[in-house]
């Protein structure tokens, strides 16, 4: 079975640090793995997805992540953290052939001035 | 505009009066599904559709219904509404399982 673990439920960071927001997931077949973001009020949308053509992806708004099999880990990355980045991040996953798309709980990042 | 719609955004009812949220997409995609978000949860996928007529359950179905009769519709029915219903709803398209999936703005749902 599929399964998703967010390490942190609510991440801080100053303006300009590092952002970096944990994923594991758990799957018996290549897993298809997504970050969205959640800004207040509104729906999802996709940052980044990896589906085996590269094991590190990059996605808008300068966000990548690298796909570590040995560790079962997708983690979110970003360089330096701008305030407009303030949002709830999901990780998800999907395999082909079982049409199921699961989240994770969440991780909501705050951006310190 | 390639988008999901819900309606409506908000509703408040009361327990056991049968409500449908609707859910339309308009980029033909064949994959649809059904969210609820509850805090500290995160997105719970309720049902979904690979399909015109093929639909299937997700991890919490119980309480719910689908249907899905044409390509860009993909209604959630709540026949008798209960407060653990109370939450706030996605619609979400796709071209298949795999893909990425595009949200609708969401329904926040009240049940008294």
């Amino acid at each position: 079975a599929q399964s998703v673990t967010q390490l942190g439920s609510h991440v801080s960071v100053s303006e300009g640090a590092l952002v970096l927001l944990r994923c594991n997931y758990s799957s018996s077949v290549p897993p298809y793995l997504f970050w969205y973001v959640q800004y207040p009020n509104q729906g999802l949308q996709l940052l980044l997805k990896y589906t085996s053509a590269a094991t590190l992806v990059k996605g808008i708004n300068g966000f990548e992540a690298e796909f570590k099999k040995s560790e079962t880990s997708f983690h979110l990355t970003k360089p330096s953290a701008h305030m407009s980045d303030a949002a709830e991040y999901f990780c998800a996953v999907s395999t082909y052939g079982t049409y199921k798309y699961i989240f994770g709980t969440g991780t909501r990042l705050k951006v310190l001035a | 505009e390639a988008q999901v719609t819900q309606n409506p955004r908000y509703l408040i009812t009361v327990t056991g009066k049968k409500l449908t949220v609707t859910c339309s997409q308009n980029m033909n995609h064949e994959y649809m599904s059904w969210y609820r978000q509850d805090p500290g949860l995160g997105l719970r996928q309720i049902y979904y559709s690979m399909n015109v007529e093929v639909t299937d359950k997700g991890d919490v179905p119980e309480g719910y219904k689908v249907s899905r009769k044409e390509k860009r519709n993909f209604p959630l029915i709540l026949e008798s509404p209960s407060p653990n219903q109370t939450s706030l709803y996605f619609c979400a398209s796709s071209l298949g399982g795999k893909e990425t999936q595009y949200f609708g703005p969401g329904t926040r749902l009240l049940v008294l």
